[in-house]
Order: C-alpha cells, then sequence, then structure tokens
C-alpha cells in the first residue's frame, strides 16, 4: 500500500512556542491531504483538510490562524501549532488518499506535548 | 451531522477466540474502511470495501459491506495476541463535492492471559 511519513514523530515544546509538522507521501502524489487529532483513548477528529495549489479547508471549530496548513507540493503538507498551550497536546496524525481517492493511508503520527 | 455507531467499545477475550465487530449509521456510505491503530502509532488499513454486499477476507479478518450501505462488521478468527489494539471503522461519502471520512470511536480488543 502507499506509505505517509510524518516528522518529527515526538515534539516537546514550552508554551507559547511554534511547532511545524510535515507529512509527506512517500510514493505516490496526494493532491489532498487530512490532519487528524487524536486524544487518549478517542477516535480521530478531523482537522483540516489541505489542498496543495489552494486554501485548506477547517473542519466546525478548529482556528485557522492557530493551526496553520500548507501544501506546499504534490508530497508536502505541513501543519504548524503556533503559539503552542498545554492544551494543545496532543496526537495528531496526517492521511492522504491512494491513487483511486477510496482509502485513506494514515502517517505514524507526531506526539505534541506542550510545557 | 453524519455519525457512526460502533460497538462494542471493548472487548476482552480469550487467545483463540473468534471476534466481530461492527459500525452503523443513518448514513448511506460509498466506501466502509476497517483500521487497526497501536499505541501511539497512526491506523493501519486492514480492509477496505467499495460496494455494497462485498466481503473481503485478509488472512483471518473477514469484513462486509452492508447491504443498505450503511453498516459494516469485521470479523476476526483465531485470536493471537498481536491482535490487541483499537480497531476503527471508517465510512467514506461524498459531502458537498468532497469526499469525506467519518471515523467510529473504536472498539479495543484485549486479550486475556
Amino acid at each position: 500500500g502507499a506509505v505517509v511519513s510524518q516528522h518529527p514523530s515526538r515534539v516537546i515544546c514550552k508554551s507559547g512556542t511554534s511547532v511545524k509538522i510535515e507529512c509527506r507521501s512517500l510514493d505516490f502524489q496526494a493532491t489532498t491531504m487530512f490532519w487528524y487529532r487524536q486524544f487518549p483513548k478517542q477516535s480521530l477528529m478531523l482537522m483540516a483538510t489541505s489542498n496543495e495549489g489552494s486554501k485548506a479547508t477547517y473542519e466546525q471549530g478548529v482556528e485557522k490562524d492557530k493551526f496553520l496548513i500548507n501544501h506546499a507540493s504534490l508530497t508536502l503538507s505541513t501543519l504548524t501549532v503556533t503559539s503552542a498551550h498545554p492544551e494543545d497536546s496532543s496526537f495528531y496524525i496526517c492521511s492522504a488518499p491512494g491513487l483511486a481517492g477510496n482509502t485513506q493511508y494514515f502517517g505514524p503520527g507526531t506526539r505534541l506535548t506542550v510545557l | 451531522g453524519q455519525q457512526l455507531n460502533q460497538s462494542p467499545q471493548s472487548m476482552f477475550i480469550q487467545e483463540g477466540e473468534d471476534v466481530s465487530m461492527n459500525c452503523t449509521s443513518s448514513s448511506i456510505f460509498n466506501t466502509w474502511l476497517w483500521y487497526k491503530q497501536d499505541p501511539g502509532e497512526g491506523p493501519v488499513l486492514l480492509i477496505a470495501l467499495y460496494k455494497a454486499g462485498e466481503l473481503t477476507s485478509n488472512g483471518r479478518l473477514t469484513a462486509q459491506f452492508g447491504i443498505t450501505r450503511k453498516d459494516s462488521f469485521l470479523n476476526i478468527s483465531a485470536s493471537i495476541p498481536s491482535d490487541v489494539g483499537i480497531y476503527f471503522c471508517a465510512g467514506q461519502l461524498r459531502v458537498n463535492r468532497d469526499d469525506k471520512i467519518i471515523f467510529g470511536k473504536g472498539t479495543r480488543l484485549h486479550i486475556l492471559p
């Protein structure tokens, strides 16, 4: 199946700093990628849809100025958590659709801890 | 909005037992996906279902796309310790010309020693 990577896998930062998370499709191109957030023992919550060459689409309740998304190329989307606070601590996962568009492949996730 | 009801929330079984979990919804889906997530990792796709009534196997795993397109089940036969984890169902549907994926809340599988 298609491979999606994320970097970093784990990040610890101080409150008030910004953190960038990268999501790459390794062996295929993705005009669309998705960013999810997952709290402990809960399901995945879709935050936003990243669109190559255009603005991201955010889900209701997700602050676009807080969670900046850039889909710079057909294989790379980045999520920047700006002015991070402890409540932003979570597991962030990206996904990309397979070639046919009807399957989602997930990255390994990024564990963000804000002190 | 669209919701998926996944059950059971958790299961405690003996090694070697068969497992069954399902997802239901009031919405009609185009695709059903089943994922397994291990702690600290991203979900891994187990089975993808694209047609109503489709029954697909992947080793000891079998999943079916319900005829009404509103439900799906996943069965695991002869469970082994590495089956422990969280299983998510996901349904894909089209909302305003965008493909949207909705996730169930997960089924936690525990295997008793």
